[in-house]
């Protein structure tokens, strides 16, 4: 059974890119999360989904991220524009309910320079 | 704001030994509390899941306790191995799907 699949894996661009990072949960999941990772402040919750609604976004950082999930098998995060600030690992992860156990992605590495 | 901390500095242990990792948490009561462990360049993969009235959780080599009273769970690895090393994270989740991340323990098991 096909884990949390993300792309790209890494990812370089310029400050005022565009960026898009895309997701597919695993089949049956209800549940996708965004996280963001970094040596500073750890794994941050960015924003979840349940049944391709957005539940919480509180954790996004601003109105340059924004997320959608157009259906069950497909999610992407968008940093418009990108700032080298945003340079992290970004992790996708699913669950079959809220209080279940997370499967994640092997994340998209990040470089804003 | 809840507040989670780990093992603030990295844990060495010899090969054989028991490997303790600590979490504690203010200002939240969480429902349950799970581990995962996360290697170089992957996503974290689940371990346990240990809840509110439950004291105690094994699986294999693994030891979960939680206490609710001293907001703390730790976490052990028996007879350790240098397969084990890696980083450790737990996380908090409450009846509100709110759910938070500590920033992890990097563990190095030395044969």
């Amino acid at each position: 059974d096909a884990g949390v699949i993300q792309s790209p894996r890494h990812e370089v661009t310029e400050m005022g890119q565009e960026v898009t990072l895309r997701c597919k949960p695993i089949s049956g999941h209800d549940y996708l999360f965004w996280y963001r990772q970094t040596m500073m402040r750890g794994l941050e919750l960015l924003i979840y989904f349940n049944n391709n609604v957005p539940i919480d976004d509180s954790g996004m950082p601003e109105d340059r991220f924004s997320a959608k999930m157009p259906n069950a098998s497909f999610s992407t995060l968008k940093i418009q524009p990108s700032e080298p600030r945003d340079s992290a690992v970004y992790f996708c992860a699913s669950s079959s309910n809220s209080n279940q156990p997370q499967h994640f992605g092997d994340g998209t590495r990040l470089s804003i320079l | 704001s809840q507040k989670i901390e780990q093992n603030s500095e990295a844990l060495n242990i010899q090969e054989g030994k028991t490997a303790t990792l600590t979490c504690n948490y203010t200002n939240y009561s969480p429902a349950y509390l799970q581990w995962y462990r996360q290697d170089p360049g992957r996503g974290p993969v689940f371990l346990l899941l240990i809840r509110e009235n439950e004291k105690e959780k094994r699986k294999e080599r693994l030891k979960v306790t939680f206490d609710t009273t001293l907001k703390q769970s730790l976490f052990h690895i028996t007879a350790s191995q240098p397969a084990d090393s890696a980083t450790y994270l737990c996380a908090l989740g409450g009846t509100g799907n709110q759910f938070y991340f500590g920033t992890g323990t990097s563990l190095t098991v030395i044969p």
